[in-house]
């Protein structure tokens, strides 16, 4: 079965500081790749997707991520954060053959002022 | 823009109640799913529905059913409440692609968060 890792459970930055999560995946094939973000009291959104072509994905709100298929990862980056930024992200994967997707447990980013 | 709305935002029910949490979405589509969020562990599927009147079991489906007699509605079913279900509880909705049956973007709604006393 499909597992997804999520390097840091929190993660603390001051505004201006450059951001990236980790996510590796266990499971090979062709796969959908998925992040999201919650914030405080919303629910979650989707920040960015890959299905296939170019590696370097980009997102909403400055966000990108890159999927490494050798290193079944894909990792979320931000070059500036802001305090805005403040929320829950959570990386997810579908497998082909499959409706449904796998998540990481998720990663707290607190960004201070 | 999809809206996936679930029927409350906080509950509160006692131990051995039967309990539904409601969910609706306006997209028309296929795809419905159940979570249950809880701090460090993430996102964890409790059950899923491909078509009206289909279900298929998540990760954890114990102590909880669900019932999909129409496609815009799915519900969940706590059979008889028990405290270690106080959670949180996402519902979302996605397109079902035939071609390669490939996990779509997923809407959520709101979240249920609902306490068992």
């Amino acid at each position: 079965a499909q597992s997804v890792s999520q390097h840091n459970h929190h993660v603390i930055l001051s505004e201006a500081a450059s951001l990236e999560l980790g996510c590796n995946y266990s499971y090979g094939g062709t796969v959908n790749l998925f992040w999201y973000v919650q914030y405080p009291g919303q629910h979650l959104q989707l920040l960015l997707k890959y299905f296939s072509g170019d590696p370097l994905v980009k997102g909403i709100k400055g966000f990108e991520a890159e999927f490494i298929k050798s290193k079944f990862s894909f990792n979320l980056r931000k070059p500036s954060v802001q305090w805005s930024d403040t929320a829950e992200y959570f990386c997810a994967v579908a497998n082909s053959g499959y409706s449904t997707l796998t998540f990481g447990k998720g990663t707290m980013l607190l960004v201070s002022p | 823009d999809v809206k996936v709305t679930q029927s409350s935002r906080y509950l509160v029910k006692r131990t051995g109640e039967k309990v539904f949490l409601e969910c609706v979405q306006d997209m028309d589509h296929e795809n419905m799913f159940w979570y249950r969020q809880d701090p460090g562990l993430g996102l964890r599927l409790i059950y899923f529905s491909y078509d009206v009147k289909m279900k298929e079991k998540g990760d954890i489906p114990e102590g909880y059913s669900v019932s999909r007699e129409k496609k815009e509605r799915f519900s969940l079913i706590l059979e008889s409440a028990s405290t270690n279900q106080t959670s949180m509880y996402l519902c979302a909705s996605s397109l079902f692609v035939r071609t390669g049956r490939f996990g779509q973007p997923q809407h959520f709604g709101d979240g249920t968060r609902l306490s068992i006393l």
